[in-house]
């Protein structure tokens, strides 16, 4: 199985910041990599997809690049309803597997 | 709107089964993958598997966790994917997600994306 190790698991910040988190491949994985931010009691909400294509109504503050095995997210300038968690996710191969996910709090 | 609302969840006991429902309305269905996620209360989220279009077969795919006791089945006429589980075990516990692919996905590749997805419905395996 392909595993994603995402750094930071915790990353504290303030409304303005531009913040960056890696997820990192055990193998190389292409572009075939995906991010979610997930928030307590809410469904998952997509990202970017193929690594740095921004899925629609994403704000152009979010940013994604990278392929083969170390990929980034970049948050441009952190609002408020960007604290949550995020995951990357590999899409390259069987099982799909995500990341321990980054959890983004207000400093 | 384009809505996923996941349904069924509840309290089952250890070595039996339940059923999750993935009903979808304001989108296409037939000719998309429909996957299942969960989230242990405190974890990560997880892959459970998917089910491709009638095109692909409907064929299936599933995590190792979840092979051979949980089948993913789908009715394009009700727009509904299900998630048969059986045999839970204590580590079955989560919200369980169902969303629809967005692009790609072939009989040896998944889909790039999953871009509409349920609120989810929780499943707590407890005797």
């Amino acid at each position: 199985d392909i595993q994603l190790t995402q750094s930071p698991s915790f990353l504290s910040a303030s409304v303005g910041d531009r913040v960056t988190f890696t997820c990192r491949a055990s193998q190389g994985i292409g572009t075939y990599l995906a991010w979610y931010q997930k928030k307590p009691g809410k469904a998952p909400k997509p990202v970017i997809f193929d690594a740095s294509t921004l899925e629609s109504g994403v704000p152009s503050r979010f940013s994604g690049s990278g392929s083969g095995t170390e990929f980034t997210l970049t948050i441009s300038s952190l609002q408020p309803e960007d604290f949550a968690t995020y995951y990357c996710q590999q899409v390259n191969s069987f099982p799909l597997t995500f990341g321990g996910g980054t959890k983004v709090e207000i400093k | 709107e384009a809505q996923v609302v996941e349904s069924g969840g509840g309290l089952v006991q250890p070595g039996h089964s339940l059923r999750l429902s993935c009903s979808v309305s304001g989108l296409n269905f037939d000719n998309y993958v429909m996957s299942w996620f969960r989230q242990a209360p405190g974890k990560g989220l997880e892959w459970v598997g998917f089910i491709r279009s009638k095109g692909f077969g409907e064929t299936t795919e599933y995590a190792t966790s979840v092979r051979g006791r949980f089948t993913i089945s789908r009715d394009d006429s009700e727009r509904i994917a299900y998630l048969q589980m059986s045999r839970v075990e204590i580590e079955d516990s989560a919200v369980y997600y169902c969303a629809r692919s967005g692009h790609g996905g072939s009989y040896y590749l998944p889909p790039r994306n999953f871009d509409h997805w349920g609120q989810g419905t929780l499943v707590t395996v407890s005797s």
